[in-house]
């Protein structure tokens, strides 16, 4: 079974701090991604990576940015952390045809 | 771009009826590959089943889905639900080439007793 871990799992920020969420998988999965889950809009990507070094654009990314330093790590920071940005987070790694995901067990972040 | 529509919001079903949870897509792509992923309270969400064959019905725990590319439809259905099918459930696309889904967003089903 595929083994996706986020840390920390669950977060309570201020507003205009910085946070970091990170994900750390064992499959050896080139690709990760990165979604946050909302009551009325459901899963939307943020940022996803293809491999070590790589970045991509999801389709909310305005106010988050992504880092891949490795295989295994993806990261997901907020730099100036908003009201607006209080969710749900899961990172998901998946292999190169992208069929089946596996999903971390989600970061509840509550910005005050 | 793609998008996926889903039954919204609730579905309450009685214990040993059949379900139906609707999904409907749009894509202009032909080769296109769906999914189901359901997430039970508190988990994470998880592949149930997956199709990219037209008019092939595809099981996976007692569901089914068949998809319809001349109705744009992935619907899925069981015949007996049970009450631990109570979950949020994803339909979702992938086009060709991509290595990114484009889901839904979401129908969650309650089974009562």
């Amino acid at each position: 079974e595929a083994a996706v871990t986020q840390s920390p799992r669950n977060k309570v920020a201020v507003t205009g701090g910085k946070v970091t969420l990170s994900c750390n998988q064992t499959n050896n999965h080139n690709n990760m991604y990165w979604y946050r889950q909302d009551t009325g809009h459901g899963l939307r990507l943020i940022h996803y990576s293809y491999g070590a070094g790589s970045t991509e654009k999801g389709d909310i990314p305005d106010g988050y940015k992504a880092s891949r330093p490795s295989q295994e790590n993806f990261s997901l920071i907020l730099e100036l952390a908003t009201p607006s940005q209080t969710s749900v987070y899961f990172c998901a790694s998946g292999e190169g045809k992208g069929d089946t995901l596996y999903f971390g067990a989600g970061t509840r972040l509550s910005v005050l | 771009g793609d998008s996926v529509t889903q039954t919204e919001g609730l579905v309450t079903v009685t214990e040993g009826l059949p379900v139906m949870l609707n999904c409907t897509y749009q894509t202009a792509y032909s080769d296109v590959a769906f999914f189901w992923y359901v997430q039970y309270l508190n988990e994470a969400p998880k592949l149930l089943l997956r199709s990219s064959t037209d008019n092939k019905r595809t099981e996976h725990q007692g569901f089914h889905a068949t998809l319809h590319k001349s109705s744009s439809s992935f619907h899925l259905q069981k015949s007996s639900v049970q009450l631990s099918d109570s979950a949020l459930y994803y339909c979702a696309l992938r086009r060709p080439g991509y290595n990114k889904l484009t889901f839904g967003k979401g129908t969650v089903l309650l089974v009562s007793p």
